[in-house]
Formats: structure tokens, sequence, C-alpha cells
């Protein structure tokens, strides 16, 4: 199994420009999320899905938008980029409810200049 | 004040050396989780606790519900443990989503 893989691994993107950060997982977990890392701060959740065609908002969902048409793939798109969205953005999944470890993917370092 | 609060923010320590890091939170808990990350930036899960204690190696976490506090500890610490370690708590009740509350982490670093 690759387990959670994120792609790009870096991106830098001006001021108001779109993009799609990819997601996906092949363990067949239902549950996968998006968090954001910064600096002086813990990991907080932007969107997270608790199935296929089941989406919900985190902490911090302002700027971004998900779906989840399959139950591997849960691509994050940052709609008009803002500097303040300069992160580094991480997937992860789990089994399902309840109590279960996290997997997490390597990570995607975006900049907005 | 953070939910999840941890200590020490760094820590310097020398191989061989028996490690603490310990995790405070302030909410009702179903879970407690502690990760790795690697000076690359992956994350790993070490461990998820609800109760009691676990040992992996040369890592022991330890929780106690009662007074909302966890440790992890690392007994013959090494270079290679250098390494962010991020305490998660997932609220009691919650029974949907990944929800969980992150601390800020604590970097390790053991030096030969």
């Amino acid at each position: 199994n690759a387990g959670v893989t994120q792609t790009p691994k870096f991106q830098v993107l001006k001021t108001g420009q779109s993009m799609t950060l990819q997601c996906a997982q092949d363990m067949n977990h239902e549950y996968m999320s998006w968090y954001r890392q910064d600096p002086g701060m813990g990991l907080r959740l932007i969107h997270y899905s608790v199935g296929a065609g089941i989406t919900d908002q985190g902490e911090v969902p302002n700027g971004y938008n998900v779906s989840r048409s399959t139950t591997e793939d849960f691509p994050l798109r940052l709609l008009s980029a803002a500097p303040s969205q300069t992160s580094v953005y991480f997937c992860a999944s789990k089994r399902g409810q309840g109590i279960y470890e996290q997997y997490f993917g390597p990570g995607t370092r975006l900049t907005v200049t | 004040k953070n939910e999840v609060e941890q200590s020490p923010q760094n820590l310097t320590a020398q191989e061989g050396e028996f490690i603490t890091i310990n995790c405070s939170y302030s909410v009702g808990i179903s879970a407690l989780h502690w990760l790795q990350q690697h000076p690359g930036g992956g994350i790993v899960s070490l461990f998820m606790l609800s109760s009691g204690k676990k040992k992996h190696g040369r890592l022991i976490a330890t929780i106690n519900i009662q007074e909302k506090h966890s440790s992890l500890h690392i007994t013959a610490s090494h270079p290679r443990d250098s390494a962010v370690y991020i305490c998660a708590v997932r609220g009691r009740g919650e029974t949907s989503g990944s929800r969980l509350t992150f601390g800020e982490g604590t970097q390790l670093t053991v030096n030969p």
C-alpha cells in the first residue's frame, strides 16, 4: 500500500490564483481530512469527509473547497489564493468512526506571494 | 488558553538520556494521540491512548484521565529521535469526522 499520497510537494502561487491540492489513499478509509500547519500553532482542521459524497467544515474552512466523489480521493481547492494561505498542508485518513489511528500524507508546502 | 498544552516547547538532550514530554488538556476526551514529525516534515502516529500505558520499543506513553495529563517517555535517547512530538486529543462525544485538537508540538534535539 502507498498509504496517503499528496501532490504536489511544493507549490508557489501568486495572489488570486486558484489550484487544487491532491490527496489519495489506498487503504479504503472512510474518513479523510485536510489540515494546515503554521509556525507556533498546532495543526488545524480545514475540512473533513466521513465518506464518499459527504464533507463538512473544520476549524478554518474559509477560502477552501473540498469534494469527495470517491473513497480514495479528497482534493482541496484554493479558490483565490491569499498570502495568509501560505502554509504546509497535510491530508490524513483513518479507517472509520471511532478511535482509529490517523495516517498522514507527506505534506504540501504552499507559498502564496 | 489552548485546549492542548505541551511542555517543554523545546528540549535538548544528550544521547542516552531519559526524556519526558508532557501534554495537558482541558476538555473531556475519548482518545489521545502522540505523533512524531520528522525533520523532513512527515507525520507518523506513535500511540493512541484512552487509558493506562502503552510501550513500543524505547517509547512509553501514559495517560491519567482524571488529571487530564499524558506523558511521552523516551528511554536511552538517540540522535535519530530528534523530531517534533505532537500531542492531539479527540473530544469525548465526537462521533463524526476526524476532529482532533493538536498541541503546538515539542521540538526534541538529541545530541551525540
